[in-house]
């Protein structure tokens, strides 16, 4: 079946304008997790669903930041007033089942974000 | 709170010719290691893992790593490498029980011909 998609897969935006980022996961997918990933760094966590349900939110950077997931599949990453340093790759990824971390994250391809 | 170190920017290497991507990390309790792979103009992959019982893994297409805990390492290697080996390679690491992969910030392995 088909991967993690990503949708736009390029964005850019200028300085104050709200952005809404969307992930598809593979279908079936139980857990999704969403990434941020500035440039020359690795991916950083920033949210967690299980089915429709926000485990964790703990690595959203600031109120403005905002995710979705209400029918437990498609979810969006919204960032209000989006601000310079937003700019970075957004990674999405789902897995299969929760097995106590040794479940596999399939990533899609990704949205790259420039704010202007 | 675990990190992962990845000192090695970028590596250049010819074809043919071994190569050996470093990763080192640091936790309190046991962790899975991860190896993701991104070739040009896509999405992270899986490469391989390290989860449990034999401590060194194999992927496909010819990397191995070994996971040596007292020395808190999970170094990829591969003894011949291909032109199509080049990309950007991402070492991670989670603890037990929980859900969030913490990644390294990356190695470019650049293969030349």
């Amino acid at each position: 079946g088909a991967g993690v998609s990503q949708s736009p897969r390029y964005k850019v935006t200028k300085r104050g304008q709200d952005v809404a980022l969307r992930c598809d996961p593979i279908s079936g997918h139980v857990s999704l997790y969403w990434y941020r990933q500035a440039l020359g760094q690795g991916p950083e966590f920033l949210t967690y669903f299980n089915y429709e349900a926000q485990q964790d939110k703990s690595g959203l950077p600031n109120d403005r930041f905002s995710a979705e997931r209400p029918e437990g599949s498609i979810s969006t990453l919204t960032i209000q007033r989006t601000e310079q340093r937003d700019s970075a790759m957004y990674r999405c990824a789902s897995s299969l089942v929760l097995t106590g971390g040794q479940e596999t994250q399939y990533f899609g391809p990704g949205t790259r974000l420039l704010v202007l | 709170a675990q990190s992962v170190t990845q000192l090695d920017s970028q590596v250049p290497v010819f074809e043919e010719a071994p190569v050996e991507l470093r990763c080192n990390y640091s936790s309190s309790v046991s962790v899975y290691l991860f190896w993701y792979v991104q070739y040009p103009n896509q999405g992270l992959q899986l490469l391989l893992k390290y989860l449990s019982g034999s401590t060194l893994v194999e992927s496909i297409n010819g990397f191995e790593a070994e996971f040596n805990k007292s020395q808190t390492s999970f170094h990829l290697r591969k003894p011949s490498v291909h032109i199509s080996d080049t990309a950007e390679y991402f070492c991670a690491v989670r603890r037990a029980g929980s859900y969030q992969l913490t990644f390294g910030k990356g190695t470019k392995l650049s293969v030349i011909p």
